[in-house]
């Protein structure tokens, strides 16, 4: 079945680049999502991808793409505090409605 | 416009109870997808309705249940409550039937704890 995975813990000093890598296992996998939550939040969708994409750009994240790899990654540029969270990589396909969610990994920016 | 909303915003349950939880789709949504998201997890899905039909389901047993209603909001029902069951459940709502996940809101939530 389908399958995410993230590394669980990320920390970097304000003002750096933040990288948050994901892997997944669906090859059929068609939209590609990064979620940010807060603390006692539910989830707000930062960015998405499609599968025929390999980059995408909004202001500070960047979302590279390599299919033949599955591994998807956010980039934060210039973070701060305010971007501590727990961001969440998930999948689905063609299939409407159902993402597959991966653990989410800790962001933790220091001043 | 109100976007998605849930109650209530917590519940304590005993073991072997039942629970109904009730989400309100953001204005103009008509889909409404379920998610558990246990402590340290991320969300898992349960169920999609769309015209007041389950459409879609996650791996979940048949002690969860649910149901849409005619102005689109929907409630999740659990019975036979287990421990297992204390997570937080996490509705969202797309618009036109499509339930295309990058047109999907997200609730705040609902924090269940069975004790």
């Amino acid at each position: 079945g389908e399958d995410v995975e993230q590394s669980l813990f990320l920390s970097v000093r304000e003002g750096d680049s933040s990288v948050i890598n994901c892997t997944y296992t669906d090859s059929s996998s068609t939209y590609l999502y990064w979620y940010k939550q807060e603390p006692g939040a539910g989830l707000q969708l930062l960015t998405y991808i499609f599968s025929n994409m390999d980059m995408k750009q909004d202001q500070r994240l960047t979302v590279l793409l390599n299919k033949k790899d599955k591994h998807l990654s956010l980039r934060i540029a210039d973070t701060q505090t305010g971007d501590s969270a727990i961001y969440f990589c998930a999948e689905s396909t063609t299939n409407a409605g159902k993402s597959t969610f991966g653990d989410g990994t800790t962001l933790t920016v220091k001043p | 416009d109100a976007g998605v909303t849930q109650s209530p915003t917590h519940l304590i349950k005993t073991r072997g109870q039942q629970v109904t939880l009730r989400c309100s789709p953001k204005s103009g949504h008509d889909t409404v997808s379920w998610y558990q998201q246990a402590l340290g997890q991320g969300p898992q899905f349960i169920f999609q309705y769309y015209e007041e039909e389950e459409r879609q389901r996650g791996n979940f047993p048949d002690r969860f249940s649910g149901h849409q209603f005619p102005n689109y909001s929907s409630e999740l029902n659990v019975n036979a409550l287990l421990l297992g069951d204390s997570a937080l459940y996490l509705c969202a709502s797309s618009p036109d039937g499509t339930g295309r996940p990058y047109e999907q809101y997200f609730g705040p939530g609902t924090r269940l704890t069975v004790t």
